[in-house]
């Protein structure tokens, strides 16, 4: 399968513990975002590197959040001290487009996070 | 503000039938408009994209989109409605700013073809 991979699939945890999501892009994406999606919504953006620079992030994404994709290839999405607000589908998707171009996101399968 | 609006949140159509599902955009400059598909709990698959040109588009599963500059307007269309195209449809623009590249999704119509 050479599609955009999430871990986990799930996430279980207790308020105040830190979790951490891996996202695996299609290989030769040098674009990669993370979306978060809760029920009934659309994926609110958070946060978009190309290749290994973090180019933005969204107010959504407080200081308990962090990205890194420290080889222009996996990312890492990391939450710290959860909050029972945190708990979402964190969507990670990929894209090939050189500046100027309008290529369409290619989403992994999410990772749901229930902060219990 | 850059945005897309879908109003709205249900579309029931019987099998056979066309469908359509709305959706209005507010970007300024030329838009990049999309339409995905999300079935439950998965993630969003492209269907189809508005870039430039002719302003009908075509896309996976036999959708189709209308491009309309002076309305505002990129609405997600099927003649014939299969049961199989029950989901959480998604349209997005994507748009620069700051020098950065956006896509920005609206909230999603749940479509419901009825056998």
């Amino acid at each position: 399968d050479t599609g955009v991979s999430q871990d986990p699939r799930h996430k279980i945890t207790k308020r105040g513990q830190n979790v951490t999501f891996r996202c695996d892009p299609i290989s030769e994406h040098n674009r990669l975002y993370w979306y978060r999606q809760t029920l009934g919504q659309g994926p609110e953006f958070l946060t978009y590197f190309q290749n290994e620079a973090q180019l933005e992030k969204s107010r959504l994404l407080s200081d308990r959040f962090s990205a890194e994709r420290p080889k222009g290839s996996f990312s890492t999405l990391e939450i710290q001290r959860t909050e029972q607000g945190d708990s979402a589908m964190y969507l990670c998707a990929s894209s090939l487009a050189p500046q100027g171009a309008s290529g369409e996101l290619f989403f992994g399968e999410g990772s749901r996070l229930t902060v219990l | 503000a850059q945005s897309v609006a879908q109003p709205e949140d249900q579309v029931n159509v019987a099998e056979g039938n066309p469908l359509t599902v709305k959706c209005t955009y507010s970007v300024s400059g030329n838009p990049y408009l999309f339409w995905y598909v999300q079935y439950p709990n998965r993630g969003l698959q492209f269907l189809l994209k508005y870039i430039t040109g002719d302003n009908l588009v075509k896309g996976s599963y036999g959708f189709e989109a209308e491009f309309n500059k002076s309305q505002t307007s990129f609405h997600l269309k099927k003649p014939s409605a299969l049961v199989s195209d029950s989901a959480l449809y998604f349209c997005a623009v994507r748009f620069y700013s700051g020098g950065y590249q956006k896509v920005t999704f609206g909230t999603g119509t749940k479509l419901q073809v009825i056998p």
